[in-house]
């Protein structure tokens, strides 16, 4: 089983902050993907990493940024937080020397925007 | 249509019941298939991995057909524990990078006593 880690689990910030999510995996994985879900809403992907330096943007325009600095590391930047941002946020890895392998979330960031 | 389609749900059943899920995917080119279990909140977590023609794992069973591109999920003698989304996943590696796996929808299940 993966182990993958996001924090904070839940944050409440105001308008106008800066916000970091953070997303941890020690498999090893080059694969990582950010995913945004409104409650009850389909997953929708935002960003997704193949490798150290290397991030694209997915299928759903955000606001966001992310970094690749370090294999297992892959956070989430918001440079200003809006109430449009209060969302989930999953973070996810897979391995590429299983093709065709199954995505490995952590347990989600649960962000508020007041 | 979407790539992926799922039973629109929500399916409401005994405890005890059969119950069975239904997936079709459009892309013929997708290679690899997944059922995962989403709760309220929570992160998606992957119930079962579908490669070939099919495999079971306790009271579920899951089916592909790769012919008509449909999968199945079938969950045998439901507990309440079951309650949740179920998430069909495809996988196809020809894809644009990073849009490899699609999502449907969901089906959401409660499983009443």
């Amino acid at each position: 089983e993966a182990d993958i880690y996001q924090t904070p689990r839940y944050l409440v910030i105001g308008t106008g902050k800066k916000i970091t999510l953070e997303c941890s995996q020690t498999m090893g994985h080059d694969k990582m993907y950010w995913y945004q879900q409104d409650p009850g809403m389909e997953l929708h992907l935002i960003h997704y990493s193949y490798g150290v330096n290397s991030t694209e943007k997915g299928d759903l325009s955000s606001e966001s940024t992310v970094s690749r600095i370090r294999t297992e590391h892959f956070p989430l930047t918001l440079e200003s937080a809006r109430p449009s941002h209060t969302s989930q946020y999953l973070c996810a890895s897979s391995d590429p020397s299983h093709p065709g392998g199954p995505l490995h979330f952590g347990n989600g960031t649960r962000l508020t925007v007041t | 249509r979407k790539e992926v389609e799922q039973d629109p749900g929500p399916f409401n059943v005994p405890e005890g019941a059969t119950v069975a899920f239904n997936c079709t995917y459009s892309n013929s080119a997708s290679q690899s298939f997944f059922w995962y279990r989403q709760d309220c909140r929570k992160e998606p977590k992957l119930l079962m991995s579908v490669y070939s023609s099919g495999n079971e794992d306790g009271r579920f069973t899951a089916q592909l057909n790769r012919a008509s591109q449909y999968i199945s999920l079938l969950i045998r003698d439901s507990k309440l524990s079951d309650s949740a989304t179920y998430l069909c996943v495809v996988n196809a590696l020809q894809s644009l990078p990073g849009q490899n796996f699609v999502f449907g929808p969901g089906t959401r299940l409660s499983v009443l006593p």
